[in-house]
């Protein structure tokens, strides 16, 4: 149980296109799903956290307007990255908590990795 | 602020051997806290957990303890094999609703034949 699906798993575009990376949970529903960057052998940098239905809370330094984050239903969220440039090629991961709360874990996509040329 | 402080790799160990990976954090209140293992190219998994201090988490031979005393919550497993490289994460969560997630830096581990 608890499996998460994140798509594409990877894609390579042109510098100035939009990506959408979608995020689904497939056999629960996601109260709360966040999405991560990590650079290359490093650890996961929280970029925002988003609730059904409600805008999406970014972490400071994160352009809201650069990466803009759908959280359309409980087993849905989506990630955009707008105008992509060289500078946002990563590993991109999202993961989803069934309900609140300390001792909730979450529960992690396969990462995309994104590569803009 | 919470922070959580993991042991540098990489660790090469031969299969067999025994594992520790070190982990210790910093936390105002009362975190929960996760072992989670990356493999090649893939997303996190979570390996297990601990809420409360003196809970043990276990899950496939490895075992952690929630130390409030040290503020620790090291991994081990007697007798690692092959299939175990990969990066482990330390991680704790803690705000009322748990949303405040910090992940450490993450520990490289290989075993070889």
């Amino acid at each position: 149980g608890a499996v998460v699906s994140q798509h594409p798993s990877r894609v390579i575009c042109k510098s100035g296109t939009s990506v959408k990376i979608e995020c689904r949970s497939l056999d629960f529903q996601a109260t709360t799903m966040f999405w991560y960057r990590q650079f290359p052998k490093q650890s996961l940098m929280l970029m925002a956290t988003s609730n059904e239905g409600s805008k999406a809370t970014y972490e400071q330094g994160v352009e809201k307007d650069k990466f803009l984050i759908n959280h359309a239903s409980l087993t849905l969220s989506t990630l955009t990255v707008t105008s992509a440039h060289p500078e946002d090629s990563s590993f991109y991961i999202c993961s989803a908590r069934q309900d609140r709360g300390l001792s909730q874990p979450q529960h992690f996509g396969d990462g995309t990795r994104l590569s803009i040329l | 602020g919470d922070s959580v402080t993991q042991m540098e790799g990489p660790v090469t160990l031969s299969e067999e051997a025994f594992l520790t990976i070190n982990c210790t954090y910093t936390a105002t209140g009362y975190p929960s806290l996760f072992w989670y293992v990356q493999y090649p190219g893939e997303g996190l998994q979570l390996l297990l957990k601990a809420t409360k201090a003196d809970d043990k988490g276990s899950n496939k031979g490895f075992e952690a303890t929630y130390r409030k005393e040290t503020t620790s919550f090291h991994l081990e497993k007697g007798s690692v094999q092959v299939s175990d490289s990969a990066v482990y994460f330390c991680a704790l969560s803690e705000g009322d609703t748990g949303n405040q997630f910090y992940f450490g830096t993450g520990t490289s581990l290989t075993v070889i034949p």
